[in-house]
């Protein structure tokens, strides 16, 4: 059974501050990793999608990488601002097409002005 | 393009009515997840339906809950009786082909009182 792990489970930092995130996985077998994002009482909004086949991907000041083999994804936030305070999941799909996410439990990130 | 819709946004529910959670995928999008999210605690997956077809079930209980896709029409989560430990936030999700990300919509907050 898939089991995402995610650490920290909150951090708080300052304004301006390069900070990453941790996710690990059980099951290297995994189709793609997906990185989202929650405000409260909101929706997921998609991050980043990095296949198994890539190592990393870029979407402006973010940046995930993902090594398959040991189970472990980073997720790097560069020159942090209070709009970026909100909760980071990790989820990963595994082999079999089509099957269900499994989602990590999250980072609540608190960006302090 | 839309994205995925979800509807209602908020549902109030006594104890023992029946609710209807309506989500309409993504155009082009033909693979539709639902998961619950209780308070403070993670996404936790429920079902996985193509179009007229419940593929994967393994999270949903198995008493009072049920889901279908028809072929013309939303995908309906429906939750007959429904007790106070039903109260959550129901997230449905759409993909399209395998190695595409999921794309969530908006959830629906359920509070039964």
């Amino acid at each position: 059974k898939q089991e995402v792990t995610q650490i920290p489970a909150a951090l708080s930092v300052p304004e301006g501050e390069n900070l990453v995130l941790n996710c690990s996985f059980t099951d290297s077998a995994i189709y793609n990793l997906q990185w989202f994002r929650q405000d409260p009482g909101k929706g997921l909004t998609s991050l980043l999608l990095i296949q198994s086949s890539q190592r990393e991907q870029t979407s402006g000041r973010l940046n995930a990488s993902l090594d398959k083999s040991s189970g472990r994804s980073t997720l790097y936030i560069a020159a942090s601002q209070p709009g970026d305070s909100a909760t980071y999941l990790c989820a990963v799909r595994p082999e079999t097409s089509g099957s269900r996410l499994t989602f990590g439990e999250g980072t609540q990130l608190t960006v302090n002005p | 393009n839309a994205g995925v819709m979800q509807n209602p946004r908020h549902l109030v529910r006594r104890r023992g009515q029946e609710a209807r959670l309506r989500c309409s995928p993504m155009k082009g999008h033909s693979h539709v997840y639902w998961y619950r999210q209780l308070p403070e605690e993670g996404l936790k997956f429920m079902v996985y339906l193509q179009k007229e077809n419940i593929i994967d079930e393994s999270g949903m209980p198995k008493e009072r809950f049920s889901a279908e896709f028809p072929k013309e029409g939303p995908s309906i989560l429906r939750i007959q009786q429904v007790v106070r430990g039903d109260s959550a936030a129901y997230f449905c999700a759409s993909s399209g082909a395998a190695n595409y990300g999921y794309t969530f919509g908006s959830g629906t907050r359920l509070t039964v009182v």
